[in-house]
């Protein structure tokens, strides 16, 4: 069965600097990859998905994210964080085309410190 | 458009009370998932209706929950003689089609069980 590994449970981040979320997936073939925010008491939303060619994917809110089959990982990165940037940020792997459903990391809670 | 919407959006139940959560899924959109997510398991796929079936109902957590779609549009997840562990904010996602669909998710149902 496919898994999802987010190493780091809270990462702390000054406004206007890097940042970069690890993810790693275990899957046998090339899996579907998704990053998603989710803003407190609210639902998930998309940021950006790998499906198949460029391995350098852009998504929304100036996010982007790699996917390197070597090393089985699919980090999430963004030049410069706003404030509201803080929120949990959850990696997911799909299989099957989705009719699996997606398979989540546990998630990483961004802290944006002034 | 609107987006996924669920309701009621808390539930608070008695321990061994019946609760239907239901989800109105976008529009046009054939598939249909429900998630669980909770502190300690994180994010959990339960179930996906393509249409108004569901191939596979082994992601249920027991034989107490139970779900349902109508006219390919609106699900319900029934949760019969509710214990405290079904505590969990329940989550309902869409998707134009199975294979390679984005997922667009609610804003989830946070239910209680006292």
């Amino acid at each position: 069965a496919q898994s999802v590994t987010q190493p780091d449970i809270h990462i702390t981040v000054s406004e206007g600097a890097s940042l970069e979320l690890r993810c790693n997936y275990s899957y046998g073939a090339t899996p579907y990859l998704f990053w998603y925010v989710q803003s407190p008491g609210q639902g998930l939303q998309l940021l950006l998905k790998y499906f198949s060619g460029d391995t350098l994917v852009q998504g929304i809110k100036g996010f982007e994210a790699e996917f390197k089959r070597s090393q089985s990982s699919f980090n999430l990165r963004k030049p410069s964080v706003h404030w509201s940037d803080a929120a949990e940020y959850f990696c997911a792997v799909g299989v099957g085309g989705g009719a699996d459903g997606l398979t989540f990391g546990k998630g990483t809670h961004l802290i944006i410190q002034p | 458009g609107a987006g996924v919407s669920q309701s009621p959006s808390n539930k608070v139940t008695e321990k061994g009370k019946d609760v239907e959560l239901r989800c109105d899924p976008i529009s046009g959109h054939t598939a249909l998932y429900w998630y669980r997510q909770s502190l300690g398991q994180g994010l959990e796929f339960l179930i996906y209706f393509q249409g108004n079936s569901a191939p596979d109902k082994s992601g249920l957590p027991s034989d107490r929950f139970s779900a349902e779609r109508t006219g390919g549009s609106v699900s319900t997840l029934t949760i019969q003689r509710t214990q405290q562990e079904d505590s969990a904010v329940y989550l309902c996602a869409s998707s134009f089609r199975l294979v390679q669909g984005e997922q667009f998710f609610g804003p989830g149902t946070r239910l209680t069980v006292l």
